[in-house]
């Protein structure tokens, strides 16, 4: 079984909507990830946070806004989202990368599947 | 720029036939990282294996091995004896250029391997 669980596993909502996708991991990591993946496509990174703040957006639309509550947690509030933001929406984690330690190896949860109407 | 290869789309064998995936990589970095990763239909990435660049030992775990080869950069992985369960779709991924201490991956298309019984 996964250590990195996320809800809801499946999302329908419409384009006027707010709704938001859950994250939650238990293996003490400290750095946590939102993907984004479409049918037959690899994983496209989206947001990173490190230690509760966030190091990288990869120029991702203001209507996805994600928040790192505590070390353990990762949300992704969506709002007013666009029927192409349909995907699998993957959240991972990792060892912090301030130790020499982390090479990169990434814990990813089953996904989220959204559907936007 | 860094890319990684996956030429195989989709490939199909019989069970107990052995297959390899192929993996290339481009990179600039003399220090890089590679992994492999397993997507079954439930949709969790599993990690399989991280390969550091400075070790070029070839790595054996129960079906599964993996070939790298720095002198063409690839770094391939067989499995064999297949099993039903072992259709899924394969990533090859390699760690970020100028990534710092982040997890960012780059992912190569993914590799749709189908095993019949």
């Amino acid at each position: 079984d996964t250590e990195v669980t996320q809800t809801p596993k499946h999302l329908v909502m419409g384009m006027t909507n707010k709704k938001s996708l859950k994250c939650e991991q238990h293996m003490g990591h400290r750095a946590m990830y939102w993907y984004k993946q479409k049918a037959k496509k690899p994983p496209e990174l989206m947001f990173v946070y490190s230690y509760e703040k966030l190091s990288i957006n990869e120029s991702v639309p203001s209507r996805f806004s994600p928040e790192c509550p505590n070390s353990s947690l990762l949300n992704l509030h969506l709002h007013a989202l666009q029927p192409e933001d349909s995907a699998l929406y993957l959240c991972a984690s990792s060892q912090s990368f301030k130790l020499n330690a982390n090479t990169g190896e990434l814990f990813f949860g089953e996904g989220s599947r959204l559907t936007v109407l | 720029a860094q890319k990684v290869t996956q030429a195989q789309t989709e490939i199909s064998v019989v069970e107990k036939e052995d297959v390899t995936l192929d993996c290339v990589y481009e990179t600039r970095d003399t220090t890089y990282y590679l992994f492999w990763y397993k997507q079954p239909p439930s949709g969790e990435l599993v990690f399989l294996i991280r390969r550091n660049s400075f070790d070029e030992q070839n790595e054996i775990s129960g079906r599964y091995s993996w070939n790298f080869q720095k002198s063409t950069s690839s770094f391939n992985f067989t499995i064999t004896a297949s099993q039903v369960v072992d259709s899924a779709v394969y990533f090859c991924a390699q760690r970020a250029e100028g990534s710092g201490n982040t997890g960012k991956l780059i992912f190569g298309q993914g590799t749709t391997l189908q095993v019949k019984p």
